[in-house]
């Protein structure tokens, strides 16, 4: 399985880019990164994903190294509802399933 | 499109008795999975469905606990009978297609509190 580090907790001041980073070593080939995150109690809330090449949405922009072990999510204008745990996720085929295993995240606190 | 929804929100229950959660994915998904969060511990999987059939529950903790998704559109998940262990919240996630690069959209989850 392919494990991924995460810094617990990193905070921003809102309006400016907040990057969270990810260590992901043992990533295998056909293993994507994906990454979500949840806010408060609710449901965990899909926000970008990506193989090998940098990825952009409306939400996010995802840069992952070119040997792939390790990726930067970026959100380019923090704001304060940004504030959540944000997980880095590679997904792990078992039993026929890609399974996406979340670990303890990034706790981003986004401030005034 | 509306999204994953769980019923009920909350739920409190005695130990011993019996609750049964459920999930409506987002049609046309035929992948739903299940997961739990115990208090202070990680998200993790329970099981996945594909259609009505059970894909993978390996992460499924014991025999009180039973998913259907009969007809391949919603899920039930019954915990019976329940114990303390069981508190913590139960998500539901729906993907539309298999394979490595399916993204999975969650529910907001049920909160079971076993007292």
């Amino acid at each position: 399985d392919a494990k991924t580090t995460q810094p617990p907790s990193m905070d921003c001041a809102e309006g400016r880019a907040a990057n969270l980073p990810c260590n992901h070593s043992t990533i295998s080939g056909n293993e994507y990164v994906y990454w979500y995150r949840q806010i408060h109690s609710q449901g965990p809330q899909y926000i970008i994903h990506g193989l090998k090449n940098n990825e952009t949405n409306e939400m996010a922009s995802l840069i992952i190294t070119e040997d792939r072990k390790s990726s930067t999510l970026i959100l380019p204008h923090a704001t304060l509802r940004d504030t959540a745990v944000y997980y880095c996720i590679v997904r792990v085929a078992t039993g026929g399933s890609y399974i996406p295993t979340f670990g303890r995240g990034t706790s981003l606190i986004v401030h005034p | 499109e509306a999204g994953v929804t769980q019923f009920p929100s909350h739920s409190v229950i005695e130990k011993g008795q019996t609750v049964t959660l459920r999930c409506d994915p987002i049609s046309g998904h035929d992948n739903l999975y299940w997961y739990r969060r115990v208090m202070g511990k990680e998200i993790k999987f329970l099981l996945h469905f594909v259609k009505e059939s059970k894909q993978d529950e390996s992460g499924m903790p014991n025999n009180r606990f039973l998913a259907e998704r009969t007809g391949g559109t919603y899920s039930t998940l019954k915990v019976q009978p329940a114990e303390l262990e069981d508190s913590g919240v139960y998500f539901c996630a729906s993907s539309q297609t298999g394979g490595g690069a399916d993204t999975q959209y969650f529910g907001p989850g049920t909160r079971l509190t076993v007292l």
